[in-house]
């Protein structure tokens, strides 16, 4: 079947500091791969997504790389702020499943002042 | 461009009652999916909608329901409510059922509260 394992969290980081989320993942067939946010008390907001092998994916700073080797799509910022703070979902799609998604267990990131 | 839009934002039912929560889709868009995120977890796929037809389903039980309308909003029923249905329900519309590369755009959710 079809799994994403995220590292747990909570991820505690001062400002500027620079923030990796691991996730890696198990799939039947080629998948897609994405990163949503969840701010508090809101829904969920694609923040990027890459298609296929080798595709980096990229949106306000935050950056991740499908790797097929290693079956991961680690998610790296530089310099996060506060405003970063949220819970950050990895999740895939396959095409055997049209584009139902298949969530990791998210990583809650609290960045400090 | 109007946004996925779900209501009601919070409900309170007691156990065995039934509930309804109702989704706008995206303008363009003719796909909608229904998640169950409980609180700590990530989303589970429930169900999706296409053209009013039901396109895959997951691990949910039949009591689960739903139903799209022709302007492709959507409805989520759940019958003879358990207190493990306490979660974050949520919607996500999108513009093709079966292209695993298109994204989904998500709702604010609706919290259901099963005492």
């Amino acid at each position: 079947g079809n799994s994403v394992t995220q590292m747990e969290g909570p991820v505690t980081l001062s400002e500027e500091a620079f923030l990796t989320i691991n996730c890696t993942y198990t799939a039947t067939g080629y998948p897609s791969l994405f990163w949503y946010v969840q701010y508090p008390g809101e829904g969920l907001q694609l923040l990027l997504k890459a298609t296929k092998a080798d595709d980096k994916g990229s949106n306000k700073g935050f950056e991740a790389t499908y790797r097929k080797e290693t079956t991961s799509f680690h998610l790296e910022k530089g310099s996060v702020q506060v405003s970063d703070s949220a819970v950050y979902f990895c999740a895939l799609s396959v095409k055997a499943a049209g584009n139902k998604l298949t969530f990791g267990g998210g990583t809650r990131v609290l960045v400090k002042p | 461009e109007t946004g996925v839009t779900q209501s009601p934002t919070h409900l309170i039912k007691t156990r065995g009652q039934q509930v309804t929560l109702r989704c706008s889709s995206q303008s363009g868009h003719n796909t909608v999916s229904w998640y169950q995120q409980a609180l700590g977890q990530g989303p589970q796929f429930i169900f999706q909608y296409y053209r009013e037809e039901e396109n895959g389903r997951g691990n949910f039980p039949p009591r689960f329901s739903g139903l799209q309308f022709p302007n492709y909003s959507s409805e989520l029923n759940v019958n003879a409510l358990e207190l493990d249905d306490s979660a974050l329900y949520l919607c996500a519309s999108s513009s093709d059922r079966g292209r695993p590369t298109d994204t989904q755009y998500f709702g604010p959710g609706t919290r259901l509260t099963v005492l």
